[in-house]
């Protein structure tokens, strides 16, 4: 069954202090990997797409990353505005897109 | 407009009432997609439209939820003889293709039934 975990659950950084957050997955047939990030009594806001392993997308403070089994998303010098809950989510071969729980990010100035 | 826009943005339902949800998805967007989010949860998949047809509703959760496309772009979420159980956030999202491409978010219709 496909399946998508990420981690940690919670992460609090200080303004300033780079970190990364983990986003394992098995998947029938990937067709993409997306990076969302959710503030609080809103719909996801879509950050990235990867396709296939070794690709890499950069926005900002955030840079995504794919492997065959997972991806980070690595945050650079963090701002208190980056404070969210980041989601990461796969489509499979069957157009279903699969999501998991999140990491909420806190970070604090 | 630009967004994938949902209404109502909060409802209150009595337990036992029927309650309709609707989606404007994206101009143009072939693929809609209807989310179910508890509270500290990822969004779980409940249904998949390409255009009007309902592709894939392996994800609903009981014969009361129901969907529909009629004309391939509006879509209504409907609960029949709600339970507190079906207490959420509702998301709806579309995407401009039927593979390969990102899904775009409404801000969600937060569903409590009391």
């Amino acid at each position: 069954e496909d399946q998508v975990t990420q981690s940690p659950e919670a992460l609090r950084l200080q303004e300033g202090e780079s970190s990364s957050l983990n986003c394992s997955y098995t998947v029938s047939g990937l067709r993409g990997l997306f990076w969302y990030r959710q503030d609080p009594g809103k719909g996801p806001e879509f950050l990235f797409t990867l396709y296939s392993a070794g690709e890499e997308k950069e926005k900002e403070r955030l840079k995504a990353t794919l492997t065959k089994k997972e991806s980070f998303l690595h945050i650079t010098a963090p701002k208190p505005e980056d404070s969210a809950t980041y989601l990461c989510a796969v489509r499979d071969n069957f157009n279903k897109f699969y999501f998991g729980s999140g990491t909420k990010l806190n970070v604090k100035p | 407009g630009a967004g994938v826009s949902q209404s109502p943005r909060y409802k209150v339902a009595k337990r036992g009432q029927d309650v309709a949800l609707r989606c404007d998805p994206i101009s143009g967007h072939v693929s809609l997609f209807w989310y179910q989010q508890a509270l500290g949860q990822g969004p779980e998949f409940l249904t998949y439209f390409q255009n009007e047809a309902q592709l894939d509703k392996s994800g609903l959760p009981s014969d009361r939820f129901f969907a529909e496309r009629p004309e391939g772009s509006v879509s209504t979420l409907k609960i029949q003889r709600t339970q507190q159980e079906d207490s959420a956030v509702y998301l709806c999202a579309s995407s401009e293709y039927e593979m390969n491409t990102e899904a775009f978010f409404g801000q969600g219709t937060r569903l409590t039934v009391v």
